[in-house]
């Protein structure tokens, strides 16, 4: 399809796990977003991405967890050691260089639960 | 704290009506505020935005207000459909990191036949 691909859909793992979480881009996309929403919260912010680079990692709630492009397209989430409180939807979303206006295009998400 | 707070987490509105939907902000440095739609199970949706330097911006049957002064922004849709139930995100911007959106926490809309 034409839209921001996430996967995988749904993740149970348990406390102390390494996960991995997957987004592909809407194709000519050169920015990259990582978002997580909790439940009965919107959106937090976790990292940006222009091209390859971080341009902004602030988000990052501690040093478990990591994001790489290393190709400019495809981004991989990376969670260390899992906590119950890692437990949330991890949204991606992908727009065209350039743009200012924050109008951002979102996948379906990645529901991870952490037992 | 909350910089940007969605003070009514659901409305129910018949359909026709007008629905509206609000939100307020803390930080004087957000220079653009966008609302997203979300049905269950998708990504939220970018619906429509307004720079600070207007102060009303219409798309269809939805239009955005906003007041600079009492830092406030709401989205109007009339009339209201029941394809427009979903939650509906506020989202603010300082400019200054792009694509770093601060979110509300929504509000549910249901619409009823």
């Amino acid at each position: 399809g034409a839209g921001v691909s996430q996967t995988p859909s749904n993740k149970v793992t348990e406390k102390g796990k390494y996960v991995e979480l997957r987004c592909d881009p809407i194709s000519g996309h050169t920015a990259l977003y990582w978002y997580r929403q909790s439940l009965g919260q919107g959106p937090e912010f976790l990292i940006y991405f222009q091209g390859t680079g971080a341009a902004d990692d602030s988000g990052l709630p501690n040093d478990r967890f990591f994001a790489v492009r290393p190709e400019g397209s495809v981004s991989t989430l990376k969670i260390q050691r899992t906590e119950r409180g890692d437990s949330a939807v991890y949204l991606c979303a992908s727009s065209s260089e350039g743009t200012v206006t924050g109008e951002l295009f979102f996948g379906e998400g990645s529901r991870l639960t952490v037992l | 704290d909350q910089q940007v707070k969605q003070n009514s987490p659901s409305l129910s509105v018949q359909e026709g009506r007008i629905s509206i939907l609000n939100c307020d902000y803390t930080n004087s440095m957000f220079d653009y505020f966008l609302w997203y739609k979300k049905y269950p199970a998708e990504g939220p949706t970018f619906l429509i935005s307004i720079s600070s330097i207007k102060d009303k911006n219409e798309d269809g049957r939805f239009t955005v207000f906003l007041n600079k002064s009492a830092k406030h922004l709401s989205l109007h849709i009339v009339p209201s459909q029941p394809g427009d139930s979903a939650v509906y995100f506020c989202a603010a911007s300082d400019g200054g990191s792009q694509g770093n959106l601060i979110f509300g926490k929504g509000t549910k809309l249901s619409v009823k036949p």
